[in-house]
């Protein structure tokens, strides 16, 4: 069975400050895909990065960026000089085939 | 252009009574997700439809639930004889890939109160 841990139910940081978001996982498959999902109170919910298993160089967005250590089966999204909008759940995502398994969730609140 | 829309937003529904849920994904869109978001967790999977056809519904929770997407646009997931613990929030997402691993585009849910 896949699955996604999460181990961090909630985190707060200061506006500016850098922070990283945990996640691990557990497949058997070879061909997999690793997200992160961010749904802000009350909105949608939305991409905010995505890496390819095979590739090896971690995936970049503007202010985010993951930490991809394959052997270790961890995915962690690091956030970059926070902004108030970042406050949202985010959730870590495994998919293979057409099936996403979705971690519980970490609540971040970004304080002025 | 327009995202993925749902209605209704919210709906109230006594026990025992039959829902229907709407999804309206983004034009031309191969894919499309139903997943059920209880408080506090993550989505989890229910059902994945390419076009028309339902690939795998094996995580509806029931045979009360039922999904369609019968032209390979609109979909709508109904619950008969609803229950208490089918309250939760039910999420569309739809895909322009076949199998939604690259960008899943999500609409606001309906989040739905079994009384």
């Amino acid at each position: 069975a896949q699955t996604v841990t999460q181990s961090q139910p909630e985190m707060s940081v200061q506006e500016a400050e850098t922070v990283t978001l945990s996640c691990t996982y557990d497949t058997s498959e070879n061909n997999y895909y690793l997200f992160w999902y961010k749904q802000p109170p009350s909105r949608q919910m939305i991409l905010v990065i995505r890496q390819e298993a095979y590739k090896q160089q971690n995936a970049t967005e503007n202010r985010f960026s993951v930490n991809f250590q394959k052997a270790a089966k961890s995915f962690s999204l690091k956030i970059s000089d926070s902004q108030l909008g970042d406050t949202a759940m985010y959730f870590c995502a495994l998919g293979s085939n057409y099936q996403l398994i979705w971690g519980a969730g970490t609540k971040l609140i970004i304080k002025p | 252009g327009a995202g993925v829309s749902q209605s209704p937003r919210y709906k109230v529904a006594k026990r025992g009574q039959d829902v229907a849920l709407r999804c309206d994904p983004i034009s031309g869109h191969v894919s499309l997700f139903w997943y059920q978001q209880a408080l506090g967790q993550g989505p989890e999977f229910l059902t994945y439809f390419q076009n028309e056809a339902q690939l795998d519904k094996s995580g509806l929770p029931s045979d009360r639930f039922f999904a369609e997407r019968p032209e390979g646009s609109v979909s709508t997931l109904k619950i008969q004889r609803t229950q208490q613990e089918d309250s939760a929030v039910y999420l569309c997402a739809s895909s322009l890939d076949g199998q939604g691993l690259r960008e899943q585009y999500f609409g606001p849910g309906t989040r739905l109160t079994v009384t």
